[in-house]
């Protein structure tokens, strides 16, 4: 299993960056995601690493660090509409398993 | 094409009744997933299908828990004897596979109060 840990709660404003960290503990690693959810909403789908390093997906980039168990997902020129859930998740590979696991997701808050 | 639908989108129960709650997946899509969400909590894992395989069903909590994945498509999770620590947001989502890059896409959810 794992152990995920984020932040529960973070502010920023409209018009900057903010970074969202991520870490965890797993027997098996396989894949992280992260997700963003509004309130009421579904999550919907960000960004996938599985290597070390750095994906860059328009305002949106998530770094990975295996070795460390940590991952970020960063949001440039932040929209108030990027006021939501983000969650991170982590998949195990274990036999035949392929389940991914939720942290708690961390709420941002943007404000003008 | 249509994404992961779920049914109905809210149910309001007394305790001790039994509740179905229905997920259609993406046509196509051979692994599908039951979370739940209490308020301010993550995704809990209940059960996972994969394809024609025996389902994972370590996350369910109870065995007043149960569910089923006819046809390899919809999938009904059944809750007996509601209890009040059930109420909470039943998100079903399916992906393409199960392993890789697929990520999951999750339906709107059921919320579920049990009065």
């Amino acid at each position: 299993g794992q152990n995920i840990d984020q932040p529960t709660e973070m502010t920023a404003t409209e018009g900057a960056i903010v970074q969202i960290n991520c870490t965890y503990q797993t027997s098996g690693f396989n894949g992280l995601f992260w997700y963003q959810q509004h309130a009421g909403e579904a999550p919907t789908f960000l960004s996938y690493n599985v290597l070390d390093g750095l994906e860059e997906k328009g305002r949106f980039s998530s770094f990975l660090s295996r070795s460390k168990g940590y991952s970020y997902l960063l949001l440039k020129e932040l929209q108030m509409k990027d006021s939501a859930s983000y969650l991170c998740a982590v998949r195990d590979f274990d036999w035949w398993r392929y389940i991914p696991t939720f942290g708690r997701g961390t709420s941002l808050i943007v404000h003008p | 094409g249509a994404g992961v639908s779920q049914s109905p989108s809210n149910k309001v129960t007394e305790k001790g009744k039994d509740v179905e709650l229905r997920c259609d997946p993406i046509s196509g899509h051979t692994a599908l997933y039951w979370y739940r969400q209490s308020l301010g909590q993550g995704l809990e894992f209940l059960i996972y299908f994969q394809g024609n395989s025996a389902p994972d069903k370590s996350g369910l909590p109870s065995d007043r828990f149960s569910a089923e994945r006819t046809g390899g498509s919809v999938s009904t999770l059944t809750i007996q004897r509601t209890q009040q620590e059930d109420s909470a947001v039943y998100l079903c989502a399916s992906s393409l596979g199960r392993g890789g890059v697929y990520e999951q896409y999750f339906g709107p959810g059921t919320r579920l109060t049990v009065t």
